[in-house]
């Protein structure tokens, strides 16, 4: 089973900054099979990016993903106030088996 | 637009079987090769694949859970179940049913429930 850590655990930032958040495989994740969810108290997950960097439909462009191999990463690169929310990366690299990190906190 | 949602009772006893189904509309359960899944979610915790299963019958299962998992599908009513027997405090969860952004996978997840909460208690 591939095993996602996220770092940090909680990011504190003020609107317009910046947010670098990161995922980090315990082995390589085929073909960058990774997605990132965007998750607000009371509500399903979100897809924001799949395939690393692939944006879903509806997604602003601030938000990006990058990364291969074990290391990924979710930018938002102005952080808006609706954006304040739990993210967490998602493998599908070995499907039919998924598993997820154990989430960041955004956080004003 | 395609909609999921989750039925189900929100109390189980312990050691007996947590039944849901999620009710697909606004499009065919049939429609393309998706595979429909759950997802559940302990209280404050992240998230959990539980498994995944084809319109046609094929289920993948979380190795963990396998024991005690059973998804099933009803292509005449769009809709899928799961069962979980045996459970314990431990499977006290939000309970999420989804579907993946492409077809011929499990994952990821661009279309969900809005979420059960399933408790277990006596």
């Amino acid at each position: 089973e591939i095993v996602l850590t996220q770092s940090p655990d909680t990011l504190s930032l003020s609107a317009g900054e910046r947010a670098t958040l990161s995922c980090r495989a315990s082995q390589n994740v085929p073909s960058s099979y990774v997605a990132w969810y965007q998750q607000k108290p009371g509500q399903a997950p979100r897809l924001l990016i799949y395939g690393a960097f692939r944006r879903a439909t509806g997604v602003p462009d601030r938000f990006s993903g990058s990364g291969s191999g074990t290391d990924f990463t979710l930018t938002i690169s102005r952080l808006q106030p609706e954006d304040f929310a739990v993210y967490y990366c998602q493998q599908y690299g070995s499907a039919p088996l998924l598993t997820f990190g154990g989430g960041t906190k955004v956080e004003i | 637009q395609l909609q999921l949602q989750e039925s189900g009772p929100g109390l189980v006893m312990p050691s007996e079987t947590l039944s849901l189904t999620c009710t697909v509309s606004g499009g065919s359960i049939t429609n393309g090769a998706y595979y429909w899944g759950w997802i559940r979610q302990h209280p404050a915790k992240g998230l959990e694949w539980i498994g995944s299963i084809s319109s046609s019958g094929i289920a993948y299962y979380r190795p963990s859970l396998q024991s005690r998992v059973t998804i099933s599908v009803d292509t005449s009513k769009n809709q899928f179940s799961l069962q979980l027997t045996s459970v314990t405090a431990a499977d006290t969860a939000m309970y999420f049913c989804a579907r993946p952004v492409t077809t011929g996978t499990t994952g990821p997840f661009d279309h969900w429930g809005q979420g059960v909460l399933v408790t277990v208690t006596s």
